[in-house]
């Protein structure tokens, strides 16, 4: 069974850093490419970065350039996102998503940036 | 980038009835096109990959179709559990960009 797990959530003030994490597991973790896509309190879904099977490219929505990275350790099928400079329109909750279809995603990690 | 107009916001039906929520591409996406269900608290569900393909354990009810630019995930004898929230997706290039959703309550 397909399961992903996101980890590392909180809240933080303005400005600071977070590192999110998703762990992987009931597949081939090496074989796919991965994603962050995040949703924003009562608002709709909105990709925010990709990483290719291997690590070796990555996409950022503009918003985010600069201040995110994603990132991959395959013999830890493990997913990761450092975030830093965040700011109050970073408030969301934050899901890993398999980046096939974005056919299997995680229960989401909840991110609050506050004062 | 490319957007995805999604319709309608919201949606009202009866048990039993047909449903149809479309999406409208800015440009040809082809095939690219993915449907999500989400229910409040939960992460959101595949039904439909490449614009017609069901996705693994999504009932038959569920069916997606195009027409150009024009996409469209029916719902052929609404249940109480397809209630929640719809979105669409287009997989065809970066940014990779949801639509709108569409929030489907019984009526």
């Amino acid at each position: 069974e397909v399961q992903l797990v996101e980890s590392g959530g909180g809240l933080v003030q303005p400005g600071r850093s977070m590192k999110l994490s998703c762990a992987a597991s009931g597949f081939t973790f090496s074989n796919y490419g991965m994603a962050w896509v995040r949703q924003a309190p009562t608002k709709g879904l909105e990709w925010v970065a990709t990483i290719s099977y291997d690590g070796s490219s990555t996409y950022y929505r503009d918003s985010v350039k600069g201040r995110f990275t994603i990132s991959r350790d395959n013999a830890k099928s493990t997913l990761y996102l450092q975030m830093n400079s965040l700011r109050s329109e970073d408030t969301a909750t934050y899901y890993c998503t398999r980046y096939n279809n974005f056919d299997y995603w995680g229960q989401g990690v909840m991110v609050t940036v506050s004062s | 980038d490319i957007q995805m107009t999604q319709s309608p916001a919201s949606l009202s039906a009866s048990l039993e009835e047909i449903v149809t929520i479309t999406c409208q591409a800015s440009q040809d996406i082809g095939n690219w096109l993915a449907w999500y269900q989400q229910k409040p608290g939960k992460s959101p569900q595949l039904l439909i990959h490449s614009a017609t393909s069901l996705a693994d354990g999504i009932p038959s009810r569920f069916s997606g179709s195009r027409s150009g630019t024009q996409y469209s995930l029916k719902i052929s004898r609404l249940q109480v559990e397809d209630t929640g929230i719809y979105y669409c997706l287009q997989r065809y290039s970066n940014p990779r960009t949801f639509g709108g959703g569409t929030k489907l309550e019984l009526k």
